[in-house]
Order: C-alpha cells, then sequence, then structure tokens
C-alpha cells in the first residue's frame, strides 16, 4: 500500500532556530501534499495545502513566512518552521494524495518541541 | 458550512460490545467520506472510507453507516477489542477524494475495557 515517511519523528531546537521536517511518498507520486498540526487531545488542523512546482496554498490565519512549504518533487514536500518560538510546540503531521488513485496517506508524524 | 461535527468525544466500550461514533456534515458538495484511526505519537491511518451512492460498508469488523439525507455518517465497530483503543476521527472531501482537502471532525477516544 501507498507509504508516506516524515522526518524527523522527533525534534527540539532552541528558541530562535529554524526547524525542517520531509514528508516523502515512498511508492508513488503525490502532486498534492498536505500539512497538518495536531495539539494534544484535538482534531487535525490543516496549515497548508502544497502542490508539486507551484507556491502552497495557506490556510487562514497560518503565517506563511512562518511556515515554509517547498513542494519540489512529486514525492518530497518540505515544512520549515521558522524563528521557532515555545508556542510552536505541537505534532506536525504530513499527508500526501496519488497521482492517480484516491485517498490520502498520512505520515507518522514529527513531535516539534521548542525550548 | 465546512464543519464536520462528531459525537461522542469519548467513549468506553466493554471488550466484545459495539462502539458507534456519529459525524453530522453540512456542505452536500462533499462525497468522500473516510474514518481514520489514531494512536499516540502517530499519525492517522485510514480505515475505512464510503462515498454517497452507498448506504452500509462493512470491512471486518468496522462498518460505515451513511445517510445521505440527514447528512450523517457512522462508524460501528462490531466485537470491540483493547487493541481498538485509540482516536477515531471522521472526515469529508470533496472530488470524490481525487481533489480538494480532509475536513476532520473533532475526534472521538474510544477505551476497550478487558
Amino acid at each position: 500500500g501507498a507509504v508516506v515517511s516524515q522526518h524527523p519523528s522527533r525534534v527540539i531546537c532552541k528558541s530562535g532556530t529554524s526547524v525542517k521536517i520531509e514528508c516523502r511518498s515512498l511508492d508513488f507520486q503525490a502532486t498534492t501534499m498536505f500539512w497538518y498540526r495536531q495539539f494534544p487531545k484535538q482534531s487535525l488542523m490543516l496549515m497548508a495545502t502544497s502542490n508539486e512546482g507551484s507556491k502552497a496554498t495557506y490556510e487562514q490565519g497560518v503565517e506563511k513566512d512562518k511556515f515554509l512549504i517547498n513542494h519540489a518533487s512529486l514525492t518530497l514536500s518540505t515544512l520549515t518552521v521558522t524563528s521557532a518560538h515555545p508556542e510552536d510546540s505541537s505534532f506536525y503531521i504530513c499527508s500526501a494524495r496519488p497521482l492517480t488513485g484516491t485517498g490520502y496517506t498520512f505520515g507518522s508524524g514529527t513531535r516539534l518541541t521548542v525550548v | 458550512q465546512q464543519q464536520v461535527k462528531q459525537s461522542p468525544q469519548s467513549l468506553i466500550v466493554q471488550k466484545g460490545g459495539i462502539s458507534i461514533i456519529n459525524c453530522a456534515y453540512e456542505n452536500t458538495a462533499f462525497d468522500y467520506f473516510p474514518w481514520y484511526q489514531q494512536f499516540p505519537g502517530k499519525g492517522p491511518a485510514l480505515l475505512i472510507a464510503i462515498r454517497p451512492d452507498v448506504s452500509e460498508k462493512k470491512e471486518g469488523r468496522f462498518t460505515i453507516s451513511f445517510n445521505k439525507s440527514a447528512k450523517q455518517f457512522s462508524l460501528h465497530i462490531m466485537d470491540s477489542q483493547p487493541g481498538d483503543s485509540a482516536t477515531y476521527f471522521c472526515a469529508a472531501s470533496m472530488g470524490s477524494g481525487n481533489t480538494g482537502k480532509l475536513i476532520f471532525g473533532q475526534g472521538t477516544t474510544l477505551q476497550v475495557k478487558p
């Protein structure tokens, strides 16, 4: 079945630094990838939709300059949290939709802790 | 109109019992309704999905019931097991799962007691 690999699974960074999270579709091509943020005991909140080769579409209230998304190939999207602050600490999850076929496959998530 | 409302927030079921989680939506343009299971510290995994042209879909112990006129759908977990203890999310999207973004319900934390 479709597999999405997300790295790193956990990262701790200092306040003010930037962190990059990678999302790879391992056995399929994904024209569209999605980035979510999830707080403890809450639902997934869509942050942005990225399409290969074009600019990401951000949801209302999400700072595009803080959460930089790059989708340079059909198998890789990256989320960079710039100038991270403790309030950015959260669980970040990516999802990929295949070029052909239906459905959305999720990565295993990245636990970001900003200290 | 983009919301998907899910209930209950939490559910405790005895082993062997039936777990039932409900979702309601407003946007009639939604045409793809998946259910996801999420364990702590992991990403959601697709359990089962349905399109509005059918009223029920069963895969193993998991069944989706879909009521198009009421704009409601539910997940039934038969013979619930302790290993089913997890958080369950319903979702909806447009474009038959080929396009559009997923809108998630609030989630239901299921605990199955041995």
